[in-house]
């Protein structure tokens, strides 16, 4: 099976500007999470989403915001872009259903940089 | 916050097994531990997962104590590919609460 693919790989921004990132997951994986990796606070959840609803947030501003398609495809958005935004951004899937977790399997990362 | 606890690093020669623990004294009965380990800047990585018993596959061991408040993960011959930052997470089996908390982890330095 082909893995969780993110695009695009690397990204660069300015301030005040929006931005949108995607995410594929595994085939047959229903789950997509959401994670930012910054060297001063590490890897943080931001939100997960299952059957195109999203049923878990993080501690995250309103500005991060996000989707799921009936594919079961992502995308992420963070508007209003401020400096401290700079991070790898990270999706990984499962194939977790209802009532039970399962592995999560993670993408290469985007690598937004915002000037 | 992490329910785990582990060194910041470690070294281990090329060759020799990689011993990694991790404590988590507070795990619930129905929590299971699980590691991933991150290349400089790549996605973090599936090694293995376990609940009480031991698990190897083609990667790795992991050693879970029988109070089950701490394990070991093992590299049984460690190459200078295995350099990297291991984390060690605790998740419940059973719940719709799909997130991972991570944690400091363990930055190995595999020395040749």
């Amino acid at each position: 099976k082909a893995g969780v693919t993110q695009t695009p790989r690397y990204l660069i921004k300015t301030r005040g500007q929006q931005v949108t990132l995607s995410c594929s997951p595994i085939s047959g994986h229903r789950s997509v999470s959401w994670y930012q990796q910054t060297p001063g606070q590490g890897l943080q959840f931001l939100f997960e989403y299952f059957s195109e609803t999203q049923r878990n947030k993080g501690n995250f501003p309103g500005r991060f915001s996000g989707r799921q398609f009936s594919n079961s495809r992502s995308e992420m958005n963070v508007s209003t872009l401020e400096l401290g935004d700079s991070a790898l951004y990270l999706c990984a899937s499962s194939s977790a259903g209802e009532l039970f977790i399962d592995t999560q399997y993670f993408g290469p990362g985007t690598r937004l940089t915002v000037l | 916050d992490a329910k785990t606890t582990q060194p910041p690093s470690m070294d281990c020669a090329e060759g020799r097994a990689a011993n990694l623990p991790c404590n988590h004294s507070t795990i619930s009965g129905n929590e299971y531990v699980y590691w991933y380990r991150q290349i400089h800047s790549q996605g973090p990585q599936y090694i293995i997962h376990g609940l009480k018993n031991n698990e190897t596959n083609e990667m790795a061991s992991l050693i879970i104590t029988e109070d089950r408040k701490s394990s070991t993960l093992i590299l049984p011959h460690a190459t200078l590919r295995d350099t990297a930052v291991y984390y060690c997470i605790v998740r419940v089996a059973i719940n719709r609460d799909d997130k991972i908390i991570f944690g400091k982890g363990t930055r190995l330095h595999i020395l040749p």
